[in-house]
């Protein structure tokens, strides 16, 4: 079965870098787009980035432009985002999610998230 | 920057049927995808491509789009799905993903 499982969320503070990482498995990986979307505590959904199967194009969030950047290692099975110059308001749940397919712009898998707080 | 405007919240009676709105400028030249998301749970996609649904989900959810609106509506509507839902597009004007605001669905 499809799994998503992310890691490295942390405490930080303002200004510092974290990467996340979104390990995937039961299913061909390097056949899929994948995204990253967050939730700010008690807010609604936010898409961050989006990475094509074979990594050839990336999208960003205006608010996450330049300071974010999405990748991907098809032999790890796993999709990262680097994190830099965090601000407090980048405080959210993290979520890797699948794409349908190779892309098509719609989630249809989702991990349980990792949580990224940014507090001096 | 593209916007999707959904109303905040929608109630409605167990096996009644809810009908939850998505705005955007021409939304019915986009994709439209829906969500559930149900507290401390990650989102599910319910609807992809306006009106498709994914193995596994009822036919009691259903979409469909018009104009500039997009409907997502769920028939005899089971305390189950009291859930916030989120319309999703892909803006390829701006090449960027964008979610509606959400709607919490009560129901009653």
């Amino acid at each position: 079965q499809v799994q998503l499982v992310e890691s490295g969320g942390n405490v930080v503070q303002p200004g510092r870098s974290l990467r996340l990482s979104c390990a995937a498995s039961g299913f061909p990986f390097n056949n899929f787009a994948m995204h990253w979307v967050r939730q700010a505590p008690g807010k609604g959904l936010e898409w961050v980035a989006t990475i094509w199967y074979d990594g050839s194009h990336k999208y960003y969030a205006d608010s996450v432009n330049g300071r974010f950047t999405v990748s991907r290692d098809n032999f790890k099975n796993t999709l990262y985002l680097q994190m830099n110059s965090l601000r407090v308001e980048d405080t959210a749940l993290y979520y890797c999610a699948r794409d349908r397919g190779r892309i098509e712009y719609s989630f249809d898998y989702w991990g349980q998230g990792t949580l990224v707080t940014v507090s001096s | 920057s593209y916007v999707l405007t959904q109303p905040p919240s929608v109630s409605v009676a167990p096996g009644k049927t809810a009908r939850i709105t998505c705005g955007g400028n021409n939304i019915g030249n986009e994709g439209v995808h829906w969500y559930q998301q149900r507290p401390g749970q990650a989102p599910l996609l319910v609807v992809f491509d306006d009106s498709d649904r994914p193995s596994g989900i009822p036919e009691r959810f259903s979409g469909s789009t018009s104009g500039n609106t997009a409907t997502l509506t769920i028939s005899r509507v089971e305390v189950g799905d009291e859930a916030d839902y989120y319309c999703q597009v892909w803006d390829g004007s701006s090449d960027q993903g964008v979610f509606g605001g959400g709607t919490k669905l009560t129901v009653l």
